[in-house]
């Protein structure tokens, strides 16, 4: 039933080290999104994904790198991580994007 | 910047009191959307208005918009404890192909 999903919920990780966060959505949608959520709540978008094919990346440092090996796929990988990278990362869909959004539960990266 | 911005930033009533929130932003918009967030979950979308709209109501959810002095409000009436929740608005700006958060109020409902 779930309409957007994220794997894992909860990450504990040490610097330097490399790790992947998958989301799946069983809504249809044609757009996906990564966001990032620090400490002090403010939502800013990282990539966004149109039928597999990238349109947005928002300045991201290049240790963060999306895949969609599908339209109901975007999985966000990153290498090196850094403390900085600390934060909840929530993966979105829409049908198009003009529209709402919906949002997955979140996944809480701590790096230690 | 292109974010917007709420006020309050946070905001405490009783329940059954109404709550209203502001949002203003910079440039002009095709909708502005307005999502909830409990404590610990993913955002919820609650209500879109479209730029050539005014006002748009969802059950006990009213949200105006004035493109005239870019802003945006949201009002709760007889608010709820389960209301307690952190409220964003989202601007899907002209020309952009993202939503732009604010900072969100932080709502808390006392019983």
């Amino acid at each position: 039933d779930t309409a957007v999903s994220q794997t894992p919920k909860y990450l504990v990780t040490q610097m330097g080290n490399d790790k992947s966060i998958k989301c799946e959505q069983n809504l249809g949608h044609d757009t996906m999104y990564w966001y990032k959520q620090d400490s002090k709540k403010f939502l800013k978008i990282m990539f966004s994904y149109n039928n597999k094919e990238l349109i947005i990346n928002e300045t991201v440092p290049n240790r963060f790198s999306p895949k969609s090996p599908d339209k109901a796929h975007l999985n966000l990988h990153i290498n090196s991580l850094e403390l900085g990278d600390s934060a909840v990362y929530f993966c979105a869909s829409s049908p198009g994007g003009r529209h709402e959004q919906y949002f997955g539960p979140g996944t809480r990266l701590t790096v230690t | 910047s292109q974010q917007g911005e709420e006020d309050p930033q946070a905001l405490s009533i009783q329940e059954g009191e109404n709550a209203t929130m502001n949002c203003s932003y910079k440039t002009s918009i095709n909708n502005l959307q307005w999502y909830r967030q409990n404590s610990g979950r993913g955002l919820v979308h609650l209500i879109l208005i479209r730029s050539n709209e005014r006002e748009k109501h969802s059950g006990r959810l009213r949200v105006t918009l004035d493109t005239s002095k870019k802003s945006s409000s949201l009002l709760i009436t007889a608010s709820r404890a389960a209301d307690t929740a952190s409220y964003f608005c989202a601007t899907d700006f002209q020309g952009a192909q993202k939503l732009v958060f604010g900072q969100g109020t932080r709502l808390t409902i006392n019983p």
